[in-house]
């Protein structure tokens, strides 16, 4: 059965200090992974999309990196502003999206 | 500015009640995706349509009903049969699909059972 987990559930951080959000995953075919933010009562907005191992890509103080069976989130040098849940979801040979629970970030001042 | 909008932001249902809740994209994309967000959950599919007058129910689709009779929009009805219908939903859509590339989302819409 396909499946995503990320970890941790939760992750606070100094501003600056720089870390790494884990999405572990398990489907046939991967087709993409796709990350998102999410901020507080709002919809997740699109960061990311991955689809074979090996693949980067960057965005200001955010780089999404890939390998067979999960995918990392870099987070360099966070500012308060970075403070959101962070989704991560994959699309496999069974064309359905799977989404994680979430990692919620804190990023204090 | 194409984007996907969902109204209302709020609603309040008494039991018995159905409601429906608004989604609506100017962004031309083909296929349409409503999910449910339940605290400490992942998203979890309701209903998605690829084309207009056809849609497919996802994972969790008793108790809420769609239609799709223009591309742009594709309300969603929660029904008295819903018995826990209290959570975020949202809305979203791509390009292509369904399940064939990224999916862009609206701002949700927050239901709440009196």
């Amino acid at each position: 059965e396909d499946q995503v987990t990320q970890s941790p559930e939760a992750l606070r951080l100094q501003e600056g200090e720089s870390s790494s959000l884990n999405c572990s995953y398990t489907v046939s075919g991967l087709r993409g992974l796709f990350w998102y933010r999410q901020d507080p009562g709002k919809g997740p907005e699109f960061l990311f999309t991955l689809y074979s191992a090996g693949e980067e890509k960057e965005k200001e103080r955010l780089k999404a990196t890939l390998t067979k069976k999960e995918s990392f989130l870099h987070i360099t040098a966070p500012k308060p502003e970075d403070s959101a849940t962070y989704l991560c979801a994959v699309l496999g040979g069974g064309f359905k999206t799977i989404f994680g629970a979430g990692t919620r970030l804190f990023v204090k001042a | 500015d194409g984007g996907i909008t969902q109204s209302p932001k709020y609603l309040f249902r008494k039991e018995g009640q159905n409601v429906t809740l608004s989604c609506e994209q100017n962004l031309n994309h083909d296929a349409m995706y409503w999910y449910r967000q339940d605290p400490g959950q992942g998203l979890r599919l309701i209903y998605y349509s690829q084309i207009v007058n056809d849609f497919q129910k996802g994972d969790i689709a008793e108790g809420y009903s769609v239609s799709r009779e223009k591309k742009e929009s594709f309300p969603l009805t929660v029904t008295s049969a819903q018995k826990n219908p209290t959570a975020f939903y949202l809305c979203a859509s791509s390009i292509n699909g369904p399940h064939t590339d990224t999916q862009y989302f609206g701002p949700g819409t927050r239901l709440t059972v009196l």
